[in-house]
């Protein structure tokens, strides 16, 4: 079957660093997403990773390894706003999107 | 986690015909539901957001009268897409939160026009 696993749930410090992992088992890849998510609010794109490496984008970056299944959303200079879900989603063979559960940040002064 | 249900998951059809496609959330009451477009490599594009009972609020750019979407009932949200065009073949895809909680997503619907 296909799956997507992240840890549920994640605690970190205000200022400090944090890494989401995510990995996967797919039929097929064709792209990585990472989204973050308010409560009540439609997610908000942050990356798409498709080729292995790291993509930086200011103060978040993800990293994408294909022959691990493996990627992660790095989080740098937490801020109180970011704490939030963050969702991974990868995007099959087939271009079906199979999405993780979401990692709950909890950002803590 | 809740499930949301999203149907058909595949679809091709004919040039100016109409395609409806669900989305059902099976354990919970949907008081907001969203509908995505993605195009290959993408992002997800937010098209519009409905709560029930009330009509949709369309992003800027998306023609409300092609997408028509309709949240009749707290667990059901329709979009049709009404005399489609070889360009309307997408990928669509549905979430649905309750009051102050995250949304959760369909399966995604893969619509092709030929």
């Amino acid at each position: 079957g296909q799956n997507i696993d992240q840890p549920t749930e994640m605690t970190a410090t205000e200022g400090a660093i944090v890494q989401i992992n995510c990995t996967y088992q797919t039929s097929g890849f064709n792209g990585l997403f990472w989204y973050q998510q308010h409560a009540g609010e439609a997610p908000t794109f942050l990356s798409y990773n498709v080729l292995d490496g790291l993509e930086e984008k200011g103060r978040f970056s993800s990293f994408l390894s294909r022959s691990k299944g493996y990627s992660y959303l790095l989080l740098k200079e937490l801020q109180m706003k970011d704490s939030a879900s963050y969702l991974c989603a990868v995007m099959d063979s087939n271009y079906q999107l199979i999405w993780g559960a979401g990692t709950k940040l909890i950002i803590k002064p | 986690g809740a499930v949301v249900s999203q149907h058909p998951s595949r679809v091709i059809c004919k040039s100016g015909t109409s395609v409806k496609i669900e989305c059902r959330s099976l354990d919970f009451q949907a008081t907001t539901m969203f509908w995505y477009r993605q195009f290959p490599k993408k992002s997800l594009m937010l098209m519009a957001t409905s709560n029930e009972g009330s009509k949709a609020t369309y992003e800027q750019g998306v023609e409300k009268d092609k997408f028509l979407i309709n949240h009749a009932s707290l667990t059901l949200s329709t979009l049709t897409v009404t005399s489609a065009h070889p360009e309307d073949s997408s990928f669509y895809i549905c979430s649905a939160s309750s009051r102050d909680t995250e949304a959760f997503f369909g399966q995604g619907t893969r619509l092709t026009v030929v």
